[in-house]
């Protein structure tokens, strides 16, 4: 089955760039995706399609994709930024989704 | 709006079952595909089962093939995933969302499921 792999934990200062990447065997040929998550609360979608932003997401965030490894970039850091981070792909061999194992994104 | 409602968690014993309910508002529920997804206490997420606007199409995580089903009811505006032969692993947090084209938006605030002796 398809693997995606993500760092456990990234930390950054407010007003930085936090850079999340996700792992994947020819990634690139896949679209990409993904999710914000808050202590408590349920994941909410910030990229999809590797690099497009729902309605309501800041243009901070931003995504790309290629070879073997997908990006999420925040810029300009603030501290309600902090969450987890999943990536997400399709895995149309299997029919199955496929999730990250998630980045937890520390604001200092 | 938007609206999903996820409810029937609880706590069941291992080899149990258990039935889960998403109830859906705020746009046209037999125009879209389904998922569930589940969450462990503490752990990352885990896609479970993907079902077709019609209900035609339906797919299953390996860890899960053969132990649970998931349907819809359409003129109810529902999604169900039945969990037999449950196991402590499927603990989770149990969560529907839409499936877009290949990503899932919006989610549900939830239902835990604690397998539990």
């Amino acid at each position: 089955s398809y693997v995606l792999t993500q760092p456990p934990s990234v930390s950054v200062a407010p007003g930085q760039t936090a850079r999340i990447t996700c792992g994947g065997n020819n990634i690139g040929s896949k679209s990409v995706h993904w999710y914000q998550q808050k202590p408590g609360q349920a994941p909410v979608l910030v990229v999809y399609d590797d690099s497009d932003r729902p309605s309501g997401i800041p243009e901070r965030f931003s995504g790309s994709n290629s070879g073997n490894t997908a990006t999420l970039t925040i810029s300009r850091v603030e501290a309600g930024d902090e969450a987890d981070y999943y990536c997400q792909v399709w895995d149309s061999s299997s029919d199955q989704g496929v999730f990250g194992g998630g980045t937890k994104l520390t604001v200092l | 709006q938007v609206q999903l409602v996820e409810s029937g968690g609880g706590l069941v014993k291992p080899g149990g079952s258990l039935r889960l309910s998403c109830a859906a508002s705020g746009f046209t529920f037999s125009d879209y595909y389904m998922s569930w997804i589940r969450q462990a206490p503490g752990k990352g997420l885990e896609w479970v089962s993907y079902i077709s606007s019609s209900g035609s199409t339906i797919y299953y995580a390996d860890s899960v093939k053969g132990r649970f089903t998931i349907s819809r009811d359409n003129a109810k505006n529902s999604l169900y995933l039945q969990m037999n032969s449950l196991r402590a692993e499927d603990t989770a947090v149990y969560y529907c969302a839409n499936y877009g084209r290949t990503w899932f938006d919006p989610w549900g605030q939830g239902t835990l499921v604690t397998v539990s002796s």
